[in-house]
């Protein structure tokens, strides 16, 4: 079983629809939880950085952990055909330079949204 | 305009050929990586450096090398020992200060073995 669980899709929602992508992890030790935004043939870029349970907005993105039930969500409100991508979830168990250098990702769900 | 170079964008190698790939950042980090993606993979680590003229293996070394002489610099080869070098190359870069885990990724270099 991998640490971290994501839906590959692909998933395709029209455009201005609320998007939900989810990872589930089944390491306990983890706190610190990120998305990564990746289109084709690029880079990730970092969306969203959050430490424990709780919920952080900027913008029409949400992140959202549930660390009770290990598992993380991404929203994506407003949806636009430029966010069309894969999006990576990736978490790690403490603070770097204490050894927690190796971040997990998920295998990234490729998402279109259809104008 | 700060941020993290690869290149080449494309490489293609002949099987047995040893090849380097390179990275460079200018936001000034001590913490640079390098990572391969395959498809319906996550990311996985290759190496890490946290200062130069130090670095440690990720999950996946074996077949590749690296070094780390300057504070800018990451150059990752790939060599022939390799076994299934194709792939997909990502070199990422974090700052030290915080103990903030955000990493930061360059364009990435497409690996192609003929």
């Amino acid at each position: 079983q991998k640490e971290v669980e994501q839906d590959p899709g692909p998933l395709s929602v029209p455009e201005g629809a609320i998007v939900s992508l989810n990872c589930t992890y089944s390491n306990s030790a983890f706190q610190y939880f990120m998305w990564y935004r990746q289109y084709s043939r690029k880079g990730p870029e970092l969306l969203m950085y959050t430490y424990s349970s709780g919920n952080k907005e900027d913008g029409r993105f949400t992140a959202q952990v549930d660390k009770s039930s290990k598992y993380i969500s991404l929203f994506i409100r407003d949806s636009q055909p430029s966010d069309s991508a894969t999006y990576l979830c990736a978490m790690n168990a403490g603070r770097a330079n204490f050894g927690n250098e190796k971040l997990t990702f998920g295998t990234g769900t490729r998402l279109t949204i259809i104008p | 305009d700060g941020g993290i170079t690869q290149s080449p964008k494309y490489l293609f190698r002949k099987e047995g050929q040893n090849v380097t790939l390179s990275c460079e950042q200018n936001l000034n980090h001590d913490a640079m990586y390098w990572y391969r993606q395959d498809p319906g993979q996550g990311l996985r680590l290759i190496y890490y450096s946290q200062i130069v003229n130090d670095f440690q293996k990720g999950d996946i070394a074996e077949g590749y090398s690296v070094s780390r002489e300057k504070k800018e610099s990451f150059p990752l080869t790939v060599t022939s020992a390799q076994k299934n070098p194709t792939a997909f190359y990502l070199c990422a870069s974090r700052t030290t200060s915080g103990g903030y885990n955000e990493q930061f990724f360059g364009p990435g270099t497409r690996l192609t073995v003929l």
